[in-house]
């Protein structure tokens, strides 16, 4: 399976200002997911990046909030933008290594749990 | 209805005794299922996945897939308190490169 790794692995932010999660894989992965887990929540999808294209997002996560970045195949970056408290949460990297479509193995990385004040 | 459903539990269960974890989805391309341990403070862990219909085993854990009821399940035997934590089901729909995610069950293993 992948290793994958996320900094941070949590932070405190004031209200307004922006937050850029890194994840980083230890090899080549076709897909990486970016999920949003709200306390006491189920994971719920904000996006997936896509090397060399831009980010696909799923209904009611726009650009503008979660911009994505994927240069190559083992990093990526979410930043959450313009934050309010409503963005605590744990944000969830995730990979499906190369080779293997989402239908056999998704891994997801530790986690940054963000809290907003 | 909701895409994936699961019985958020708590779900108690005495040590040693076999947890039967269920989960339902409203997709009926759905093509692969997957079953995910998270431990409180912690990312998910891929337990199983499954895509044709019946069972399938890996150690204490069967997976069991019914498609034309729309029905996965999870069943651990010999249940241990290292088990209890929330299992999360997940589904992947057909055509899409991504999973949908159940609510999951919180299970607790008594000793």
């Amino acid at each position: 399976s992948a290793v994958i790794s996320q900094k941070p692995s949590r932070d405190i932010c004031q209200r307004g200002t922006s937050l850029t999660i890194q994840c980083q894989v230890d090899s080549q992965v076709t897909m990486m997911f970016w999920y949003r887990q709200q306390p006491g929540q189920s994971l719920t999808l904000i996006a997936t990046a896509n090397q060399g294209s831009e980010a696909t997002y799923e209904s009611g996560f726009v650009i503008d909030k979660f911009p994505i970045s994927r240069p190559n195949l083992t990093f990526s970056t979410l930043t959450v933008s313009n934050m309010s408290p409503e963005d605590s949460s744990i944000y969830l990297c995730s990979v499906a290594p190369l080779g293997q479509g989402v239908q056999e193995t998704q891994y997801f990385g530790p986690g940054t749990r963000l809290l907003v004040l | 209805q909701k895409e994936v459903e699961q019985n958020s539990g708590p779900l108690s269960v005495p040590e040693g005794a076999i947890a039967s974890l269920n989960c339902t989805y409203s997709d009926r391309g759905s093509q692969s299922f997957f079953w995910y341990r998270q431990y409180s403070g912690k990312s998910p862990e891929l337990i199983m996945f499954i895509y044709s219909n019946g069972d399938k085993e890996d150690g204490r854990f069967t997976a069991q897939l019914n498609k034309a009821s729309q029905y996965v399940s999870l069943l651990i035997r010999d249940s241990q308190p290292s088990d209890s934590a929330t299992y999360l089901c997940a589904v992947n729909r057909e055509g899409a490169q991504k999973l949908v995610f159940g609510q999951g069950t919180r299970l607790t293993i008594n000793p």
